[in-house]
């Protein structure tokens, strides 16, 4: 069976600050998809990357960042300098190959001025 | 550009009504389609899925059934609704075949309350 952990419940940061959020995942597919979601108060998630498991290269994209390590099955995201607009709930999902999603329990991430 | 639309967006129903939540997608065709719901507290589980007309499979035994009756259309529906029915919806879809070689796209949601 697939498993996503997200051990973080809630992070508060300071505008500017760096935060990083924590995600493990189990599964015994040689070959899975993972995957980080925001979802704002609004409540539509909003795609933010694609990782397969067969490419380890860390990506940056903006203030965003993520690592993704295969042998402690870690995905981890960080946001470089929070700003306001970054607080919301941030979900890490794990893919199976019919593209159902495992989601972890989600960190909300608060940034404050 | 494909586009995804759910509706409606807020719901308030008496226990024991019926429930038929919609859900279409424009700009692609042959679609995997699913169903997620969001209760309180946070997490995300996934309720159908369907990879063609007509194909539907459950993953959680409840309350509620889905249809697919044409290609870009996804129907979440209950006969009568429980108490325990109340949480937030979400419908998506991703491009058709496996692997899973793109993202979900999600709508906008459908908060559904029971009372």
């Amino acid at each position: 069976a697939q498993k996503v952990t997200q051990a973080q419940t809630e992070i508060s940061v300071v505008e500017k600050e760096d935060v990083t959020l924590d995600c493990v995942y189990e599964t015994r597919d040689t070959t899975y998809y993972l995957f980080w979601y925001k979802q704002p108060p609004s409540g539509e998630l909003v795609f933010l990357i694609r990782r397969n498991s067969f490419d380890e290269q860390n990506e940056i994209s903006g203030r965003y960042s993520w690592n993704f390590q295969k042998s402690t099955s870690s995905f981890n995201f960080t946001i470089t300098a929070s700003q306001v607009v970054d607080s919301a709930v941030y979900f890490c999902a794990l893919a199976d190959s019919w593209g159902k999603l495992q989601f972890g329990a989600g960190t909300q991430v608060v940034v404050t001025p | 550009s494909q586009t995804i639309h759910q509706w409606p967006a807020t719901l308030v129903q008496p226990v024991g009504s019926p429930l038929s939540l919609e859900c279409t997608v424009e700009g692609t065709s042959n679609p995997n389609l699913y169903w997620y719901r969001q209760a309180a507290g946070r997490g995300l589980q996934l309720l159908f899925y369907s990879v063609g007309i007509g194909q539907i499979s459950s993953e959680v035994p409840q309350n509620l059934s889905a249809s697919r009756p044409q290609d870009r259309q996804f129907i979440l529906s209950s006969k009568k609704l429980l108490l325990s029915d109340s949480g937030f919806y979400l419908c998506a879809w991703s491009s058709t075949g496996a692997p899973p070689n793109t993202e979900a796209f999600f709508g906008q949601g459908t908060r559904l309350t029971v009372v």
